[in-house]
């Protein structure tokens, strides 16, 4: 069960757009699998952003958006803002597992 | 409102055990597939079990064998047996609720600490 792979690290300027990428094997990320993404400020429990691929929980703000495409997902923040700044976790199913990517630290410059 | 509190974490010596519990409110253990999440400290996230409403149970391969989880459901509570604890297993340790194959509803965590 190899990590998915994310970026260590991306940066923006507020309100442009970022993308997070996240590749897995083709039996995680790519297969019938589903992914979510997690965002996790220091010392705080991760919070849900997107599940099923791409979709929003009730609350979360429609300027993150997720998608995949073949063997990688991603997840984009458009305007970004100053409190986006925090850790991504892209997350896959694998059958009866689940599978985190190594995370990726957003800075807002 | 729904909630997760975990408790039973602390630091236990290489080869011991330990017994986290989680107590749900504002839902239902018993409908839900509940699992643990563990983060060690500066690390990424990392599934270790889930528990599904109908009974079923896995694990990741790095507890297999070591960890079990449990419900227990007049208490509303789901736990997790750590025996033969290692040094990698010393993290935070979440207990989460799952929907839609995503983790939903985590917990403040419970740390563990594995270390002589």
């Amino acid at each position: 069960q190899s990590a998915l792979t994310q970026p260590a690290s991306v940066s923006g300027s507020p309100g442009q757009s970022i993308t997070i990428s996240c590749t897995g094997i083709s039996s995680d990320v790519g297969s019938y699998s589903l992914v979510s993404w997690y965002q996790q400020y220091p010392g705080k429990a991760p919070k849900l952003i997107i599940y099923e691929d791409s979709k929003r929980p009730s609350g979360v703000s429609n300027r993150f958006s997720g998608s995949k495409s073949g063997n990688t997902a991603s997840l984009t923040i458009s305007g970004l803002q100053t409190e986006d700044e925090a850790d991504y976790y892209c997350c896959s199913s694998a059958g009866i597992h689940w599978v985190f990517g190594g995370g990726t630290k957003l800075t807002v410059l | 409102e729904v909630q997760l509190v975990e408790s039973g974490g602390g630091l236990v010596q290489p080869g011991g055990s330990l017994r986290l519990s989680c107590e749900a409110s504002g839902f239902t253990v018993s409908s839900n597939y509940m699992s643990w999440v563990r983060q060690a400290p500066g690390k990424g996230l990392e599934w270790v079990s889930v528990t599904y409403s109908g009974g079923s149970t896995y694990y990741a391969d790095s507890v297999k064998g070591r960890f079990t989880i449990s419900r227990d459901n007049p208490k509303n509570t789901v736990h997790l047996q750590m025996n033969s604890l290692r040094a990698e297993d010393t993290a935070v340790y979440y207990c989460v609720v799952v929907y839609f194959d995503a983790f939903d509803i985590w917990g403040q965590g419970t740390m563990v600490i594995v270390s002589s």
